[in-house]
C-alpha cells in the first residue's frame, strides 16, 4: 500500500521557539494530505486541509497564524508550529489521499518546555 | 452535528476470545464507515469499510456490518491473537463533506490480547 512518512517522530523545545514537521508520501503523489491532532484518549481532530499549490484550508478554531502549512510539493507537505507554547504539546499526525483513501503517517510527539 | 462514539477502553481478552468493538454514528446524509487500525509505533491503516446501508467490511477475519436502522458499524472477531493487540478507531465521511470529504474520528479504542 501507499506508504506515509513523518519527520521528526518525536520533538522536544523551549517555550516561544517553532517547530516544523514533515509530511511525506513515497510512493505517489497527492494533491491533497490532512494534519490532525491528537490529545489523549481523545480521537484524531482535524486541523486543516492542505491543497498542493493553494493556501491551506483550517478547521474552525484552528490558529492558521499559528499553525502554518505549506504544501510545496506533490510529495511533500509541512506544518510549522510557531511560537510553540506547552498547550500546543500533543500528538500531530498527517495523512495523504490517494486514489478516495487517505494514508496515515506515524505521528510526530511535539513536547513544548 | 456530524460524530462518532465508540466503547472506551482498554480492552483486555485472551488469546482466541471473541471481540466485539461497539461504533455508533450520528450523521446528515449518507455516510461512508471506516474501522482504522493503529499498531504500536506505527500510523493508522485502513482495516475495512462499508459504503452503503446492509454493506458488510471485512479484512483479516475482521468484520463490521453498516446497521442504517441503528446507526452502527460494530467491529467483531471471532478469534483474536495476540497480534491484533492495537487501537481501533471507528470513522465516517460524508458523502458530500464541507472538508474534502475528511473523515471524523472516534476517540479509538485500545485492545490487548494476551496469551
Amino acid at each position: 500500500g501507499a506508504v506515509v512518512s513523518q519527520h521528526p517522530s518525536r520533538v522536544i523545545c523551549k517555550s516561544g521557539t517553532s517547530v516544523k514537521i514533515e509530511c511525506r508520501s513515497l510512493d505517489f503523489q497527492a494533491t491533497t494530505m490532512f494534519w490532525y491532532r491528537q490529545f489523549p484518549k481523545q480521537s484524531l481532530m482535524l486541523m486543516a486541509t492542505s491543497n498542493e499549490g493553494s493556501k491551506a484550508t483550517y478547521e474552525q478554531g484552528v490558529e492558521k497564524d499559528k499553525f502554518l502549512i505549506n504544501h510545496a510539493s506533490l510529495t511533500l507537505s509541512t506544518l510549522t508550529v510557531t511560537s510553540a507554547h506547552p498547550e500546543d504539546s500533543s500528538f500531530y499526525i498527517c495523512s495523504a489521499r490517494h486514489h478516495d483513501e487517505q494514508f496515515f503517517g506515524p505521528g510526530t510527539r511535539l513536547t513544548v518546555l | 452535528g456530524n460524530s462518532v462514539t465508540q466503547m472506551e477502553g482498554p480492552v483486555t481478552l485472551s488469546e482466541e476470545a471473541f471481540l466485539t468493538i461497539n461504533c455508533t454514528y450520528t450523521a446528515t446524509g449518507y455516510p461512508s464507515l471506516f474501522w482504522y487500525v493503529q499498531y504500536p509505533g506505527e500510523g493508522l491503516q485502513l482495516l475495512l469499510k462499508a459504503t452503503k446501508a446492509d454493506d458488510k467490511g471485512s479484512n483479516k477475519g475482521f468484520e463490521a456490518t453498516y446497521r442504517k436502522e441503528t446507526t452502527s458499524f460494530h467491529l467483531e472477531k471471532g478469534s483474536v491473537q495476540v497480534s491484533d493487540s492495537a487501537v481501533y478507531f471507528c470513522a465516517l465521511r460524508l458523502a458530500q463533506g464541507g472538508s474534502q470529504g475528511n473523515l471524523i474520528f472516534g476517540k479509538g479504542t485500545k485492545l490487548s490480547v494476551k496469551p
